[in-house]
């Protein structure tokens, strides 16, 4: 699974967009990208995936780069309990094997 | 809801002891993973089940074992526990090409 790089802590004020950046330069054309994010003293949850389309839920929007080579994700109106670290991932989607490997994330910090 | 159950919130085990720990999910799926957390180290995979009685190692899988004899649980081993295995342990759960579901983890300290 290719490799992905984020920075290790960011800052936002509470009700601004919040948006984390990830370079997965190595990334391969089965590989999507996931973002998860872990809230202190819980498991990691699941916020969003993508393949190479933008995606949009109730949580976050996925903006990713026609290359493929980077991706960001979206917070559109950040709370204080958006606070927590973020992860991106790529990940193949077949049978057998599915390594998930986490990296060190981007923590990211609302302020009021 | 998906429902990923980890055995045990807080467990306080003795330098040498065999430990067990179990994680159950709910929602059928084929993919289970035990990861630990550490401060400073973030998320590091010990090992991972793509289906059951299959096992792959993961990033660091010294000192510990993993059983799956049913789709549904799968068990991280401790065979002679150490106090470098004080950690956070977490257990997560996907269907084949979606997303993980994780447990709300197990703090284990060995004394």
């Amino acid at each position: 699974d290719a490799k992905t790089t984020q920075p290790p802590s960011m800052d936002c004020a509470e009700g601004r967009a919040a948006n984390l950046p990830c370079n997965h330069s190595t990334i391969s054309g089965n590989e999507y990208v996931y973002w998860y994010r872990q809230i202190h003293s819980q498991g990691p949850q699941y916020i969003i995936h993508g393949l190479k389309n933008n995606e949009t839920n109730e949580m976050a929007s996925l903006i990713i780069t026609e290359d493929r080579k980077s991706s960001t994700l979206i917070l559109p109106h950040a709370t204080l309990r958006d606070t927590a670290v973020y992860y991106c991932i790529v990940r193949r989607n077949f049978q057998g094997a599915q390594k998930l490997v986490f990296g060190q994330g981007t923590r990211l910090t609302i302020n009021p | 809801d998906v429902k990923v159950t980890q055995s045990s919130r807080y467990l306080v085990k003795r330098t040498g002891e065999k430990v067990f720990l179990e994680c159950v999910q709910d929602m059928d799926h084929e993919n289970m993973f035990w990861y630990r957390q550490d401060p400073g180290l973030g998320l590091r995979l010990i090992y991972f089940s793509y289906d059951v009685k299959m096992k792959e190692k993961g990033d660091i899988p010294e000192g510990y074992s993993v059983s799956r004899e049913k789709k549904e649980r799968f068990s991280l081993i401790l065979e002679s526990a150490s106090t470098n295995q004080t950690s956070m342990y977490l257990c997560a759960s996907s269907p084949r090409g979606s997303e993980a579901f994780f447990g709300q983890g197990t703090r284990l300290t060995v004394v």
